[in-house]
């Protein structure tokens, strides 16, 4: 499985944007790029997910680079709501298990600030 | 609507006792996956199921560490005679089938401790 990059944390404050990169150098063509975060004491949950194109859902937007080898989800207005650990997980629909189970890297731990 | 429980939500045993943790999917989500997280690990696929038939077990760590699941839906996974690194959180998940844009829904998760 191709494998992401994500800084182990990052700050912001409450309302304000926040940037969450994602690198994956070795993407191969067939993969999608998924985001989803675990807030403290829960599951992990979908946040979006994209192929080449921008994304944009009610909980976030996703810009992916050019060349995909990296990507960024971005909170538009961080609440302290958003305060989680965000996964950057690429996924490949022709794999040859094809079960489509979840590969977690480490993830960006986000805290947001009153 | 109902979201994916688990149960119990912790669990305390003792080095080389068995225990089961219970999973119950959305209705009608035909993928069924387990996770656990644990410090050391983070979080890790252990077991796929499309129905009732298992055909990921990849991620099983021993064969100690079983699953099954009936009628489609309930699954329980069964940790025999338990060790402490064992210790963990144990997260299922499930979806409306294997696809790709098929989101998985988390459970709670169970935490497991073993002294």
């Amino acid at each position: 499985d191709a494998k992401t990059t994500q800084p182990n944390s990052m700050e912001s404050n409450e309302e304000e944007p926040v940037h969450l990169p994602c690198n994956h150098s070795t993407i191969s063509g067939t993969d999608y790029i998924h985001w989803y975060r675990q807030l403290p004491s829960q599951g992990p949950e979908y946040v979006i997910h994209g192929l080449t194109s921008n994304v944009n859902n009610r909980m976030a937007s996703l810009a992916i680079a050019e060349d995909r080898k990296s990507s960024t989800l971005i909170l538009h207005r961080a609440t302290l709501r958003d305060a989680a650990v965000y996964y950057c997980i690429l996924r490949d629909p022709f794999d040859g298990g094809a079960t489509n189970k979840l590969i977690f890297g480490t993830g960006t731990l986000l805290a947001v600030q009153p | 609507g109902a979201g994916v429980s688990q149960s119990p939500s912790n669990k305390v045993t003792e080095k080389g006792k068995d225990v089961e943790l219970r999973c119950d999917p959305i209705s009608g989500h035909t993928a069924l996956y387990w996770y656990r997280q644990s410090l050391g690990q983070g979080l890790e696929f252990l077991i796929y199921f499309q129905g009732n038939s298992a055909p990921d077990k990849s991620g099983l760590p021993s064969d100690r560490f079983s699953a099954e699941r009936t009628g489609g839906s309930v699954s329980t996974l069964t940790i025999q005679r338990t060790q402490q690194e064992d210790s963990a959180v144990y997260l299922c998940a499930s979806s409306q089938d294997r696809g790709l844009f098929n989101e998985q829904f988390f459970g709670p998760g169970t935490r497991l401790t073993v002294l």
